[in-house]
């Protein structure tokens, strides 16, 4: 069975760091692309980074490009996002979910989400 | 960057069936994904490849792209369909290919 578990979300202050962590199973995590996708309360989803399978192609959101890093450690089938200079706005659930092998990219399954608070 | 608009909400009567549009400009020469998500759960993809249905999916479920929009379509809608629905594309063109639809609700009546 594919399972994707995610962990790392917690209370931040505005400013602050945080590294969130998704460890994969049940598939070959290294032929897959990867990705974040967040939720802020009451929105809709919002796409925020996509890796590709050997980390060749490194995608951002305009909202979080130059603060977050996305990587992978193929030989733990982890998948990390390195979250920094945390806003207000930044507040949401987190989801990490596989993409695909292909040039297109979709997003199946997804795990079951952390929430990251920003707030003083 | 590209955008995806979707209506805000569809409301159907049960076994009916529902109609959900996905407008972007030129839709129909990209591929488009569904994602079906009821509160409180993460999204399930429903369609991908605009009309290709994952296994698990009941073939109630179907897609279709063409022109400026894509369509995901309900056949014989139950109560238990009641839940926000999300298209995606991929634009590969783009520095920031990931995009999300505004989102449906589902209301079943």
């Amino acid at each position: 069975e594919v399972q994707l578990v995610e962990s790392g979300g917690g209370l931040v202050k505005p400013g602050g760091s945080l590294r969130l962590s998704c460890a994969a199973s049940g598939f070959t995590f290294s032929s897959y692309s990867m990705n974040w996708v967040r939720q802020a309360p009451g929105k809709g989803l919002e796409w925020v980074s996509s890796i590709s399978s050997s980390s060749s192609y490194i995608y951002y959101a305009d909202s979080v490009k130059g603060r977050f890093t996305i990587s992978r450690d193929n030989a733990k089938n982890s998948l990390y996002l390195q979250m920094n200079s945390l806003r207000a706005e930044d507040t949401a659930v987190y989801y990490c979910a596989r993409g695909t092998v292909t040039t297109d990219n979709w997003f199946d399954p997804w795990g079951q989400g952390t929430l990251v608070t920003v707030s003083s | 960057s590209y955008v995806l608009t979707q209506p805000p909400s569809v409301s159907v009567a049960p076994g009916q069936t529902a109609r959900i549009t996905c407008g972007g400009n030129n839709i129909g020469s990209k591929s488009v994904h569904w994602y079906q998500q009821k509160p409180g759960q993460a999204p399930v993809l429903v369609v991908y490849d605009d009309s290709d249905r994952p296994s698990g999916i009941p073939e109630r479920f179907s897609g279709s792209n063409s022109g400026n929009t894509a369509t995901l379509t309900i056949s014989r809608v139950e109560a238990g369909d009641e839940a926000d629905y999300y298209c995606q594309v991929w634009d590969s063109s783009s520095d920031h290919p990931g995009v999300f639809g505004t989102g449906t609700k589902v209301t079943v009546l």
